[in-house]
């Protein structure tokens, strides 16, 4: 299943509220899962399931979606969100993620 | 706490084999599986596969024929085996936990390069 994610990269300016687009190939039900990944670091999950929040990870992240079309929100973009943002589902074999999304400062 | 860290060589020649070692605290490899992502120089992620708490595998078709995932549960180590290197294996290998769903730990990650 291939994720094909957009835009490659967003400019914005902190503050801003943003979405992120997470498109399926052939429909994976929920089972999509968005990390966080900053430069020289290991990817952080945010959310699992589309939609499900996880421990420890600000309100602010949000995810919807289901079947083919899944969007990571953002409300209010903090300094520390800079960073690239990757989807990955976990419906069928091979694991597949996402080529990735950079949010970078406007 | 849940802690797993990968061990092994920073360079290999081409067309050798990779040992990596995968060394878990925190939870027992007889409850959870273990997967290897790698991640190319600036670019994206690549699921490799899983070795799952049973003991049972599963490879990225793309590497089935090269890859090789085992554990030691009594050591908590994972081990992967990757032959016939290239250039275009150079990258960042992570071992990670997941949780059901996603890869809700993962290692810090070691760089492995190919070249002679």
């Amino acid at each position: 299943i291939m994720l094909t994610q957009s835009p490659a990269t967003l400019s914005v300016t902190p503050g801003e509220s943003i979405s992120l687009s997470c498109r399926a190939s052939q429909s994976i039900s929920t089972n999509l899962h968005w990390y966080q990944q900053k430069p020289n670091e290991s990817p952080r999950v945010l959310i699992k399931y589309a939609s499900q929040s996880i421990s420890g990870i600000p309100s602010r992240f949000s995810g919807s979606g289901s079947g083919t079309d899944f969007t990571l929100n953002i409300n209010r973009v903090e300094p520390e969100d800079f960073s690239v943002y990757y989807c990955q589902q976990s419906n069928s074999w091979p694991l597949t993620f996402g080529s990735g999304t950079k949010l970078e400062i406007k | 706490q849940v802690q797993l860290k990968e061990s092994g060589p920073g360079l290999v020649q081409p067309s050798q084999t990779l040992s990596l070692t995968c060394t878990v605290a925190g939870f027992s490899l007889t409850s959870y599986n273990v997967h290897w992502v790698r991640q190319p120089p600036g670019k994206g992620l690549e699921w490799m596969g899983v070795i799952w708490n049973t003991g049972g595998t599963r490879y990225n078709s793309a590497l089935k024929s090269r890859l090789s995932i085992s554990k030691d549960t009594s050591k908590s180590q994972v081990f992967l085996k990757m032959n016939s290197l290239q250039t275009e294996d150079t990258a960042t290998y992570y071992c990670a936990r997941d949780r059901g769903g996603p890869f809700a730990y993962w290692g810090q990650g070691t760089l492995v390069t190919v070249s002679s």
